[in-house]
């Protein structure tokens, strides 16, 4: 596509519920970024793959959240017994990734804000 | 990684010339200054990017002395819609392969008519 794609862009649940965000990178983007934004913060850095591998995931902030990545395109971001501090707008984004083409710019979905009641 | 430090928040007025600037005092050598613009609801957008000297596009100009422990987003002329979140990023994101890339609070900028 044109851009980075997210869905859903809103998703309402309830406390204990499993929910999973999804991302479609801009194509050939090798690179695809997850962040999570709170009211009235910056983009909080979760976990980034490169290609299908997790290069880095030091910001999922405990085991309920799991990024995959299988094919090295779509990623889907999950969230296991989800809890009211998880309410936040999910960024996801992409870039070329490889050295070479890449130039540090990081092309940003809209975002998922996931409420949980 | 470097850390950034930027004003929380600006205000200013249409017309006007804004400069935010950002400190990086542990910046590394390889290490490029990226500025990101956020509107309300949307993701962040990049402005530009810059290593040493002056950099301008369209949109804005970057100024990085010579010591690169600090940068200035200069907005040239800003009008209502220049009302966002300015975030400064430092780090390797120029031209390796891809890294991690951390953003900090931001600079809420506020345009008045």
């Amino acid at each position: 596509g044109a851009g980075v794609s997210q869905t859903p862009s809103n998703k309402v649940t309830e406390k204990g519920k499993y929910v999973e965000l999804r991302c479609d990178p801009i194509s050939g983007h090798t690179a695809l970024y997850w962040y999570r934004q709170s009211l009235g913060q910056g983009p909080e850095f979760l976990i980034y793959f490169q290609g299908t591998g997790a290069a880095d995931d030091s910001g999922l902030p405990n085991d309920r959240f799991f990024a995959v990545r299988p094919e090295g395109s779509v990623s889907t971001l999950k969230i296991q017994r989800t809890e009211r501090g998880d309410s936040a707008v999910y960024l996801c984004a992409s870039t070329p990734g490889l050295a070479g083409t890449n130039t540090g710019e990081l092309f940003f979905g809209e975002g998922s804000r996931l409420t949980v009641l | 990684l470097a850390k950034t430090t930027q004003p929380i928040s600006m205000d200013s007025y249409e017309g006007q010339e804004v400069n935010i600037t950002c400190s990086h005092n542990n910046i590394a050598t390889n290490d490029y200054i990226t500025w990101y613009q956020q509107f309300p609801s949307q993701g962040p957008r990049f402005i530009i990017q810059g290593y040493k000297t002056k950099v301008t596009n369209e949109v804005a100009s970057l100024f990085i002395p010579a010591d690169r422990k600090s940068s200035t987003l200069s907005l040239p002329r800003v009008s209502l819609s220049d009302t966002a979140v300015y975030y400064c990023l430092v780090g390797d994101g120029g031209y390796s392969s891809a890294s991690k890339i951390i953003f900090g609070s931001g600079t809420r900028l506020s345009i008045r008519p």
